[in-house]
């Protein structure tokens, strides 16, 4: 596509339900981030995908976080049991070429109640 | 680890007025820095990359340098117009890899 598109843009759940967020990268881009951003605060780093290397978990926050990548193309950033705390805006780039510049979409708005 | 500083965390000027906003970075072993614009429940939008090599780049009223040895870059805002509101992030890609570390942004409020 032209540009990154993350889905659902609005996500309500109930606190302990799980939760799937989907990003769909620049077509040909080989590199694949997740960040969130809570209310009023920067970036956190949550995890990258690059090609077929093994992914960099490292800024996942806790075991109810995982994410994959399938076919190197779509990410999905699956929250098991959510938790009040994990309400944010979770943005998704991707990059595609040696000079690394980052593409974000519109980010997936997470609301746990 | 990297850890990236932006100050100040908000600014506000009036119309036609220059600005800087700045950026430090605490490893200098970095592949690329690039600046963002992000407008309220917007995503972020890339403004300048410098790569490791280069020194400064330049896009219309917007400069952008870097200075890896002090671990700072700097964002110059030429004519500010109510239209530059938003907060600017800095973020930081280290050599060796490709994490992208994120500065919590300045906010910028430029008054008519």
């Amino acid at each position: 596509g032209a540009g990154v598109s993350q889905s659902p843009s609005n996500k309500v759940t109930e606190k302990g339900k799980d939760v799937e967020l989907r990003c769909d990268p620049i077509s040909g881009h080989t590199a694949l981030y997740w960040y969130r951003q809570s209310l009023g605060q920067g970036l956190e780093f949550l995890i990258y995908f690059q090609g077929n290397s093994a992914p960099d978990k490292s800024g996942l926050p806790s075991d109810r976080f995982s994410a994959e990548r399938t076919g190197g193309s779509v990410s999905t950033l699956t929250i098991q049991r959510t938790q009040q705390e994990d309400s944010a805006v979770y943005l998704c780039a991707s990059s595609g070429d040696l000079i690394g510049e980052l593409f974000f979409g519109e980010g997936s708005r997470l609301t746990v109640l | 680890k990297q850890e990236v500083t932006q100050i100040p965390a908000a600014l506000s000027v009036p119309e036609g007025e220059n600005l800087v906003l700045n950026c430090s970075f605490t490893d200098s072993a970095i592949y690329n820095l690039q600046w963002f614009r992000q407008d309220p429940g917007k995503g972020l939008t890339s403004l300048l990359l410098i790569q490791s090599s280069q020194r400064e780049q330049t896009s219309g009223r917007l400069n952008a340098s870097l200075d890896k040895s002090s671990g700072r870059s700097t964002l110059y805002i030429a004519a500010s117009q109510p239209g530059d509101s938003a907060t600017y992030l800095c973020a930081v890609r280290s050599t060796g890899g490709f994490k992208t570390i994120f500065g919590a942004g300045t906010r910028l409020f430029v008054k008519a």
